[in-house]
């Protein structure tokens, strides 16, 4: 089983759509929890930090499930500019706890 | 933005030639990366320093040398170039347990 698993997409939704994403990580000791965003040809950006509690930063909402081991991104209100690959990504705890693990990304298109 | 600069942004080399690519950065950042991207693959670490001639292998090592002479700045060395090293590569800084500041990427062609 791969470390950190999505789904590739692409994800086709209309403007004002709502869009989820999830992603499912194999190491029970996975310590912190992280969605980027990439635009084509460009470098990752940190788009949030996923918390235990869950968190919320506008329209986009991340979840994270430990006792099933997976995270989730809802984006809500889908705008055109939200056309992206969105990466998951795991740092693990104790030795190497400075490696991120990335995920392949899920690629969102939002249509006009 | 953080201060990340990547050198150069673009390459193209022969196969079996020394390719060295650099990254600099501003942010005094103690942990400093490179990944390379390929389509179906996803980033992969290749090598990362967490301080000045402290470095270590990440999962795709095979091929690749790195050195952290100073804070600023790690270079990623291909010894002799192969064609499955094509790839984009991303340098990333950081500070220990927070998020990654990434370069624009090295578009590196082995031909």
């Amino acid at each position: 089983r791969k470390e950190v698993e999505q789904d590739p997409g692409p994800f086709n939704v209309p403007e004002g759509a709502t869009v989820a994403f999830n992603c499912t990580y194999s190491n029970s000791a996975s310590q912190s929890f992280f969605w980027y965003r990439q635009d084509c040809r460009k470098e990752p950006k940190l788009l949030m930090s996923v918390y235990s509690s869950g968190n919320e930063d506008g329209r986009f909402t991340a979840q994270l499930n430990r006792a099933s081991q997976y995270i989730s991104l809802l984006i809500r209100d889908s705008k055109l500019s939200d056309s992206a690959t969105y990466l998951c990504v795991v740092r693990n705890s104790g030795a190497g706890s400075y490696q991120l693990t990335f995920g392949k990304g899920t690629k969102l298109s939002v249509i006009p | 933005d953080a201060g990340i600069t990547q050198s150069p942004r673009h390459k193209v080399t022969e196969t079996g030639t020394p390719v060295t690519l650099r990254c600099h950065q501003t942010e005094n950042h103690r942990y400093m990366y490179w990944y390379r991207q390929d389509p179906g693959h996803g980033l992969r670490l290749i090598h990362y320093s967490y301080g000045v001639k402290d470095t270590d292998k990440g999962e795709v090592s095979d091929g690749y040398s790195v050195s952290r002479s100073k804070t600023e700045d790690f270079l990623l060395t291909l010894e002799s170039a192969t064609s499955s090293q094509t790839s984009v590569y991303f340098c990333a800084t950081g500070q220990a347990n927070e998020k990654l500041f990434f370069g624009s990427g090295t578009q590196l062609s082995v031909l």
